[in-house]
């Protein structure tokens, strides 16, 4: 089974700060990862995501996640928060073997970011 | 946009009735899923698909049922509404090449 932890269900951080938010996964196989934010009264949409190939993913808006094997860690980073990625973000792992194909989701971190 | 629909995007119900949520996909996806987003649980999924006539649970599926007679198709069906399963319902398709998922507006359900 597969399961995502994300640390800490609310982090705030001052426009221009470094933005760091915690994933770590538990999968039987090696996993495919995903970062989605979600705007509010919005549905989710893919940051970025890791398959195979380079550790360190680039995704949209300037973030980005480096996935650690050793550590079973995904976590995303930005350099400099704007205003625009007070968001709440998920983390998922997915099951990509044969049919049962699953994504299981984190519960989710909510950014803040003050002026 | 991801060419995915879902209706309705808002509803209130009673406790004991039954309840059809809809999604439609225009892209040809065989995979679509149905999530409820629940504040401090995230997203949790209730059923997915992976082709017309073939479904499986998810790990809260009780209490839902789902059918997919055409490709475009993905029905959420609550037999008997309760209080519990007042919640956003989003539904999403997979792109298999690009290996995720495509999320639908959302349904706010109430069942009082």
């Amino acid at each position: 089974a597969q399961s995502v932890t994300q640390l800490g269900s609310h982090v705030s951080v001052s426009e221009g700060a470094l933005v760091l938010l915690r994933c770590n996964y538990s999968s039987s196989v090696p996993p495919y990862l995903f970062w989605y934010v979600q705007y509010p009264n919005q549905g989710l949409q893919l940051l970025l995501k890791y398959t195979t190939g380079a550790t360190l993913v680039k995704g949209i808006n300037g973030f980005e996640a480096e996935f650690k094997k050793s550590e079973t860690s995904f976590h995303l980073t930005k350099p400099s928060a704007h205003m625009s990625d007070a968001a709440e973000y998920f983390c998922a792992v997915s099951d990509h073997g044969g049919s049962n194909y699953k994504l299981t989701f984190g519960k989710g971190t909510l950014l803040t970011v003050n002026p | 946009d991801a060419g995915i629909t879902q209706s309705p995007r808002h509803k209130v119900t009673e406790t004991g009735t039954p309840v059809t949520l809809r999604c439609h996909q225009t892209e040809n996806h065989r995979y679509m899923y149905w999530y409820r987003q629940d504040p401090g649980h995230g997203l949790r999924l209730i059923h997915y698909s992976y082709g017309v006539k073939d479904t499986d649970k998810g790990e809260v599926s009780d209490g839902y049922s789902v059918s997919r007679s055409k490709t475009e198709d993905f029905l959420l069906t609550l037999e008997s509404a309760t209080s519990s399963q007042t919640s956003v319902y989003f539904c999403a398709i997979r792109d298999r090449v690009d290996e995720k998922l495509f999320f639908g507006s959302g349904t706010q359900l109430s069942v009082l």
